[in-house]
């Protein structure tokens, strides 16, 4: 079946250092991978997606870049703020060309990040 | 911007009571979603729906849980004997295709 690793947490850093979250996954054909933000007491937020190899999904300072020989998703921004402190969870739905369909998407445990001043 | 929406924000209830909690997904969607996330602990797929019918679930959707769309705006799920293990954060999703999911800010039901 499909499954999603990540890094699991917490990862603390310092404002304005480089961020990293390792996200690999296992799954047949060719998914598209999504990372969401859930920030504290509040639901999930799509932050960026890609739906095909060597895609980069980018937003507010955050990218990905879909590696489909290492079977990864890592996420990535040059430049963190405290408010980017939240729940980070890698996410994958199977292909739409595979009978994806309505299949729900199956997300790795989080990692919970926490920026410092 | 729409938004998918849930109530309650929170529901208490007792073991072996009926839930029902209620989404309106975003209005052109066509694909719904629930999700389940215990504390600490991953996001879960329960069920997805689509035409009026179950598309998928999971082996966490047994028979104690159902979902309609009983007027054509919401979409509900309902647990009707729950247990102390169904405490936990329930999430809607709706989408217009098939890749990206829109989610709703979520119904905490906490089961004593």
């Amino acid at each position: 079946g499909n499954s999603v690793t990540q890094m699991e947490g917490p990862v603390t850093l310092s404002e304005e250092a480089f961020l990293t979250i390792n996200c690999t996954y296992t799954a047949t054909g060719y998914p598209s991978l999504f990372w969401y933000v859930q920030y504290p007491g509040e639901g999930l937020q799509l932050l960026l997606k890609a739906t095909k190899a060597d895609d980069k999904g980018s937003n507010k300072g955050f990218e990905a870049t879909y590696r489909k020989e290492t079977t990864s998703f890592h996420l990535e921004k040059g430049s963190v703020q405290v408010s980017d402190s939240a729940v980070y969870f890698c996410a994958l739905v199977p292909s739409l060309y595979s009978g994806g369909g309505a299949d729900g998407l199956t997300f790795g445990k989080g990692t919970h990040l926490i920026i410092q001043p | 911007e729409p938004e998918v929406t849930q109530t309650p924000s929170h529901q208490v209830t007792q073991m072996g009571q009926e839930v029902i909690l209620r989404c309106v997904p975003i209005s052109n969607h066509l694909y719904f979603y629930w999700y389940r996330q215990i504390l600490g602990q991953k996001v879960e797929f329960l069920v997805s729906f689509y035409n009026n019918e179950i598309s998928e679930k999971s082996e966490i959707f047994d028979d104690q849980f159902s979902v309609e769309r009983p007027d054509g705006s919401n979409f509900t799920l309902k647990i009707r004997s729950t247990k102390l293990e169904d405490s936990a954060m329930y999430f809607c999703a709706s989408s217009e295709a098939t890749v990206e999911q829109f989610f709703g800010p979520g119904t905490r039901l906490t089961v004593l």
